[in-house]
């Protein structure tokens, strides 16, 4: 099956650090979109980027893609405590509906 | 508005025995999806319903589970029996029908089942 890869696995930083996660993918994308999933709850949309755009921000957020390297990463930038939470890619692909998830990126922000 | 709503949100059974989960879209939304997440392992699709019309069950796991969803609103997602492997973390997702296709999908908080 296809699937996505995420590192770190997991990620521990200070309050007002960034912190950047790595999404990594295996075939031609539509889409690459971002999921949070605090403890115990659902999972919320972050940020979306198409596969023909580079780079996307959305407030403290940055996401980038490389369509000829199959990766993108998330930057989380002056990290909070309230960050803290599992991290998701998820890949959409032509002519499907079905969203492909990556592993997760655990990460942790001490106060 | 009111988000994705599933039910039960922890359910714990007994090998061999029948649980069924509930999934509530957000409404109006045609597209409904369901996934889950085996303990350690990552979240992968189940299926997807347009309405009532089953538009993709690639990855229903096998025939103990089976997937309704009667009249294009909520959904129900049943195994049965089930098995130790069933164990995990069953999400729901919604996203609206638009002309293009509807990127973002909407998710639940999920039901956590423990098979034992």
């Amino acid at each position: 099956s296809q699937q996505g890869e995420e590192d770190p696995q997991a990620l521990s930083i200070q309050e007002g650090e960034n912190a950047t996660m790595n999404c990594s993918y295996k075939t031609s994308i539509n889409n690459l979109q971002w999921y949070r999933q605090n403890s115990g709850r659902g999972l919320v949309h972050l940020i979306l980027i198409r596969s023909n755009e580079r780079e996307k921000h959305s407030g403290r957020l940055r996401v980038t893609l490389d369509t000829s390297k199959k990766s993108s990463s998330l930057l989380i930038t002056a990290s909070r405590a309230a960050d803290t939470a599992s991290y998701f890619c998820a890949t959409g692909r032509w002519n499907t509906d079905k969203l492909i998830f990556g592993t997760g990126t655990r990460l942790q922000v001490f106060p | 508005e009111a988000g994705v709503t599933q039910f039960p949100s922890h359910s714990v059974i007994e090998k061999g025995q029948t649980v069924t989960l509930r999934c509530d879209p957000i409404s109006g939304h045609d597209n409904l999806y369901w996934y889950r997440r085996v303990m350690g392992k990552e979240i992968k699709f189940l299926l997807h319903f347009v309405k009532e019309s089953k538009q993709d069950e690639s990855g229903m796991p096998n025939n103990r589970f089976l997937a309704e969803r009667t009249g294009g609103t909520y959904s129900t997602l049943k195994v049965q029996p089930a098995e130790l492997e069933d164990s995990g973390v069953y999400f729901c997702a919604s996203s609206p029908r638009v002309p293009g296709g509807s990127e973002t999908q909407y998710f639940g908080p999920g039901t956590r089942l423990l098979v034992l």
